[in-house]
């Protein structure tokens, strides 16, 4: 079965970096991409970013470009999300979903979240 | 960026009623609209794709419609386990975003 594991809560100081693993079983690794999503205390989702597992592609939210960075390691099937300069806002949750595109931009559409990590807490603090 | 505007924000009623559930997208996304469920302290749940579709595993109480701007998630009868938070994503327009979220709360 499918499954995506990532590491452990996390209490960061402002300005410090941070990274995050996601473990992925159950599939063939480099077929699918990864969804990074976020949720911070009292407030909704936001999409952090994606990868692609084939190619190392990502994107990134533009809110969050020049600090976030998405990488992959295939011979362990482990996706990585490290964002720098740690502020009290990105204290939140973040989550890992298994993606069906293997590509992004303005013809790369359709697909959902089907498979998902089970959360890392990410508390920053000042 | 497509924005998608979720209503209510807070829905309020009572095991057994209906609930409706809208969100709006600021262009067409054609049905490339999905429905996720959250759970405190959980990952979000793949309730809908294709705006209409039911993911596997998901109770045939649960239904998607709509097409270009406007979607629904209507629930036919609210069980104890359903009140929590809804978010729509379209997945038409990159990048892909969310609603803000509707919470079903109890009366």
């Amino acid at each position: 079965q499918v499954q995506l594991v990532q590491s452990g809560a996390e209490v960061k100081k402002a300005g410090a970096s941070l990274r995050v693993s996601c473990k992925a079983s159950g599939y063939t690794f480099s077929t699918y991409g990864l969804t990074w999503v976020r949720q911070a205390p009292g407030q909704g989702l936001e999409w952090v970013g994606w990868i692609s597992a084939y190619d190392g592609s990502t994107s990134y939210a533009q809110q969050l470009q020049g600090r976030v960075t998405m990488t992959t390691d295939t011979s362990t099937s482990t996706a990585y999300m490290e964002l720098s300069g740690l502020r009290s806002d990105d204290t939140a949750v973040y989550y890992c979903a298994r993606d069906p595109l293997l590509c992004s931009g303005p013809s790369c559409y359709g697909g959902s979240l089907e498979y998902w990590g089970q959360g890392s807490l990410v508390t920053v603090s000042s | 960026e497509i924005v998608l505007t979720q209503s209510p924000a807070t829905l309020s009623l009572s095991p057994g009623e209906g609930a409706t559930l809208t969100c709006r997208a600021s262009h067409s996304i054609n049905s490339y609209l999905l429905w996720y469920q959250h759970k405190p302290g959980q990952a979000p749940r793949l309730l809908i794709y294709d705006a209409s579709y039911r993911a596997a595993g998901v109770p045939d109480r649960f239904s998607g419609s709509g097409s270009g701007t406007d979607f629904t998630l209507t629930i036919s009868s609210l069980e104890p386990e359903d009140f929590t938070v809804y978010y729509c994503q379209q997945r038409r327009s990159w990048p892909p975003t969310f609603g803000g979220g509707t919470k079903v709360e109890i009366k």
